[in-house]
């Protein structure tokens, strides 16, 4: 079947601008992470869902990002009032309890 | 999660045995160990996962040592598409939760 899926794959946004990056899971399942990963490192854990609930928010960098999963299958990511330093790949995976992450290909975000 | 450690690049000749190592040794009895790869401009990809036993799916084999302290990814016989940054994660857990990646190694495969 589809794999997990992001849009759009590339933004650009004007510092200052808000941007929401959007992700499609793979279909019933139930986890949803999201991780941020700048250039030449590895991806960073940002927030996790089990269905609609976010049950940890821990690698959030700052107020700016929020992230939700109303109905427990679509997530968006949404940073406020973009900082260069935001600058990165937003990685989007999605689980079975208890079994692999499948990642979807990313968003990459550049803050001009 | 347990602390990895692994070398930052590695070389292979296509066709041949890759063998990725990982040192692992604060990992508590319940932690397994999961591999992932990550090709260029492309998300990370699972590979296999373990705990004591040595492991083997149709993509590569985990041998982990019987102290558990170290564990070794092989691809039995590399190509050049596997040519990535691979990962080695113990996370405290579970799959289902955060994975802390570090930096891998990279592994390039030559022709």
């Amino acid at each position: 079947g589809a794999g997990v899926s992001q849009s759009p794959r590339y933004k650009v946004a004007k510092r200052g601008q808000d941007v929401a990056l959007r992700c499609d899971p793979i279909s019933g399942h139930v986890s949803l992470f999201w991780y941020q990963q700048a250039l030449g490192q590895g991806p960073e854990f940002l927030t996790y869902f089990q269905n609609e609930a976010q049950l940890d928010k821990s690698g959030l960098p700052s107020d700016r990002f929020f992230a939700e999963r109303p109905e427990g299958s679509v997530s968006t990511l949404k940073i406020q009032r973009t900082q260069q330093e935001d600058s990165a790949v937003y990685l989007c995976a999605s689980s079975v309890p208890g079994y692999e992450q499948y990642f979807g290909p990313g968003t990459r975000l550049t803050v001009t | 999660d347990a602390k990895t450690t692994q070398p930052p690049s590695m070389d292979c000749a296509e066709g041949r045995a890759a063998n990725l190592p990982c040192n692992h040794s604060t990992i508590s009895g319940n932690e397994y160990v999961y591999w992932y790869r990550q090709i260029h401009s492309q998300g990370p990809q699972y590979i296999i996962h373990g705990l004591k036993n040595n492991e083997t799916n149709e993509m590569a084999s985990l041998i982990i040592t019987e102290d558990r302290k170290s564990s070794t990814l092989i691809l039995p016989h590399a190509t050049l598409r596997d040519t990535a940054v691979y990962y080695c994660i113990a996370p405290s857990g579970g799959s289902n939760y955060k994975l802390t990646f570090g930096k891998g190694t990279l592994l390039t495969v030559n022709p």
